[in-house]
């Protein structure tokens, strides 16, 4: 099994609106990633959490901001985003943070519209 | 940045192997080369990966030229849906704790047409 659940596969929100992205996994992964891909561009890597400590923040502005409940859960928090964050965003996870050897597996992703 | 250069898209008759080229001239010897693909509006989904070793597994083979700075991505019998677009990534180590993360480039993208 390397399922990587993320939730919801939609979402709409105004840019005064307060919301959340969930994503899920019970393969026992210590490393999860948060990555935002625009249209016709490729994934870009935003935050890295390992051993559920944040990592590494890729100068993302605050208006995002990830939360590392327990090992299987991630969470992106949004709050007063604007249009040009519109976006899919795509939760990824791996065994061993310290080891590039191990398979990266991501979520099918939450596709958010700001208006 | 990525440390990798694919053509941007390549053309596959059905049933046919689909080779995609992927050139990493500056790899070291402690890094990967990854292989992932993403159909439309779904999330990267990993295909293979290798060190110095050619690899094999059900969805493809990875051939790595013995000097490292290339490979090429074999799906061996390529149909519809394997159209898509196909990123070669080398995965560098991070050292002082952190760890070695994907960063994508363009890719390729691989039309399979009847």
């Amino acid at each position: 099994d390397t399922e990587v659940t993320q939730t919801p596969k939609h979402l709409v929100m105004g840019m005064t609106n307060k919301k959340s992205l969930k994503c899920e996994q019970h393969m026992g992964h210590r490393a999860m990633y948060w990555y935002k891909q625009k249209a016709k561009k490729p994934p870009e890597l935003m935050f890295v959490y390992s051993y559920e400590k944040l990592s590494i923040n890729e100068s993302v502005p605050s208006r995002f901001s990830p939360e590392c409940p327990n090992s299987s859960l991630l969470n992106l928090h949004l709050h007063a985003l604007q249009p040009e964050d519109s976006a899919l965003y795509l939760c990824a996870s791996s065994q061993d943070p310290d080891n590039i050897g191990n398979t990266i597996y991501f979520g099918e992703g939450s596709w958010l519209t700001v208006v | 940045d990525a440390k990798t250069t694919q053509p941007p898209s390549m053309d596959c008759a059905e049933g046919r192997a689909a080779n995609l080229p992927c050139n990493h001239s500056t790899i070291s010897g402690n890094e990967y080369v990854y292989w992932y693909r993403q159909i439309h509006s779904q999330g990267p989904q990993y295909i293979i990966h290798g060190l110095k070793n050619n690899e094999t597994n059900e969805m493809a083979s990875l051939i790595i030229t013995e000097d490292r700075k290339s490979s090429t991505l074999i799906l061996p019998h390529a149909t519809l849906r394997d159209t898509a677009v196909y990123y070669c990534i080398v995965r560098v180590p991070n050292y002082g704790g952190s760890q070695g993360n994907l960063i994508f480039g363009k890719g390729t993208k691989l039309s399979v047409k009847p």
